[in-house]
């Protein structure tokens, strides 16, 4: 089983809509939990980026953590064609020797007018 | 500032050949790291440089695949003898390691090995 599950869609929404993209995590180790963009052939983004659990909130997009539930969600509200990007999520861990960052394998989502 | 730069942004090679691609981090950045990512996967970690540490080689595939970091800054990834399963995008990050962590990426190396 990976330490990081994530669903790598294809998610297709129409503009306007509110999506919801979501990881799954086993190591409750992990303290700081982010999220990157990453457009088509560029490196991925830094979008959100929150610590332990609780809601962060970003002009359009929120980030979600439940740490009970080893759950992490972003959405995004008013959806725009130029969101169509892979969405990856990322967690660190302190365990061990270093600050490891654990991907999960990235949701590819189209925004369509 | 600069972000992170990678060199080449493509490479075709024939199977067999060496490689050597190039990250040249955010001035400051003590930390680097390498990642791999495949068509349709998530990024996989290979190597992580911080400071003048002994680097954390854990997540190179073979010992086809080293790195050096000269100087604390430019680093080069050098893949020996490639192969067709080496193909993937290599992306390079850096960071100020702290416990945050952000990690900043560059736009990556498309690599195609034939």
């Amino acid at each position: 089983q990976k330490e990081v599950e994530q669903d790598p869609g294809p998610l297709s929404v129409p503009e306007g809509a509110i999506v919801s993209l979501n990881c799954t995590y086993s190591n409750s180790a992990f303290q700081y939990f982010m999220w990157y963009r990453q457009y088509s052939r560029k490196g991925p983004e830094l979008l959100m980026y929150t610590y332990s659990s609780g809601n962060k909130e970003d002009g359009r997009f929120t980030a979600q953590v439940d740490k009970s539930s080893k759950y992490i969600s972003l959405f995004i509200r008013d959806s725009q064609p130029s969101d169509s990007a892979t969405y990856l999520c990322a967690m660190i861990s302190f365990s061990g020797g270093y600050n490891k960052l654990i991907f999960g394998a990235g949701t590819r989502l189209a925004v369509h007018p | 500032g600069a972000g992170v730069s990678q060199s080449p942004s493509n490479k075709v090679t024939e199977k067999g050949k060496d490689v050597e691609l190039r990250c040249d981090p955010i001035s400051g950045h003590t930390a680097l790291y390498w990642y791999r990512q495949s068509l349709g996967q998530g990024l996989e970690f290979l190597i992580y440089f911080q400071g003048n540490s002994a680097p954390d080689k854990s997540g190179l595939p073979s010992d086809r695949f080293s790195a050096e970091r000269t100087g604390g800054s430019v680093s080069t990834l050098t893949i020996q003898r490639t192969q067709q399963e080496d193909s993937a995008v290599y992306l390079c990050a850096s960071s100020i390691v702290d416990r945050g962590n952000i990690q900043y990426f560059g736009a990556g190396t498309r690599l195609s090995v034939l």
